[in-house]
């Protein structure tokens, strides 16, 4: 059972474009929603995080969406670049082991890809 | 300051063979998580350290997976008598505290795996 949903697979957008990528998940315990970007042969790198506490949080180009009721979120990449061509993952996770962050339980990932 | 490194980058294996794989996180960070990275999808947790202790080994794929944080600092991975099937990339993950937020999870450049 995948917790964490996530689309679309892939996503071609033109320079300058608003790429949107979309996740639900299921279980009401997560309380931390991170989006991370990986490059080929790299690690994956923290791009901006949510608690649900707020239904949106912007940082730079990057904006999460958070709709608690629908249990969504979703990442919106403003004025997209080529260099912004990756592979984009939701993530959650909650409070476990007795009051620590957990482990986070990702999507499959988008690809990512912006036209000159 | 330096990152999360991770060591060999690459390792070949012979189908039987015991493999180690290194990670050393941020100095300081008490939380430690590995991950197994398949080809084309998201990260998918294996086990997560406090310090030295091992709080979750629930991931972990069979009993020929192994790892240990004997100092609460660097962690080692172990997988004998490897199999095709544990190809894939392994990321190691640390963060600063687990108990406040920040919650945001570091991540190394991993070490591919590949079984023949």
């Amino acid at each position: 059972q995948q917790q964490v949903k996530q689309s679309p697979q892939s996503l071609i957008v033109q320079k300058g474009g608003i790429p949107i990528i979309n996740c639900a998940y299921e279980n009401t315990a997560f309380d931390y929603f991170p989006w991370y970007q990986q490059f080929p042969g790299k690690g994956p790198a923290l791009l901006i995080a949510i608690r649900p506490d707020v239904s949106e949080k912007k940082e730079g180009r990057f904006t999460i969406s958070f709709n608690k009721s629908a249990k969504q979120f979703s990442l919106h990449i403003m004025d997209s670049q080529p260099g912004d061509s990756a592979t984009y993952f939701c993530a959650a996770s909650y409070m476990n082991y007795g009051g620590s962050q957990g482990n986070l339980i990702f999507g499959k990932g988008t690809k990512l890809s912006v036209k000159p | 300051g330096a990152g999360v490194s991770q060591s060999p980058r690459y390792k070949v294996a012979k189908r039987g063979q015991d493999v180690a794989l290194r990670c050393d996180p941020i100095s300081g960070h008490v939380s430690l998580f590995w991950y197994q990275q398949a080809l084309g999808q998201g990260p998918e947790f294996l086990t997560y350290f406090q310090n030295e202790a091992q709080l979750d080994k629930s991931g972990l794929p069979s009993d020929r997976f192994f790892a240990e944080r004997p100092e609460g600092s660097v962690s080692t991975l172990k997988i004998q008598r490897t199999q095709k099937e544990d190809s894939a990339v392994y990321l190691c993950a640390s963060s600063r505290t687990p108990t406040e937020a920040p919650y945001e999870q570091y991540f190394g450049p991993g070490t591919r795996l590949t079984v023949t």
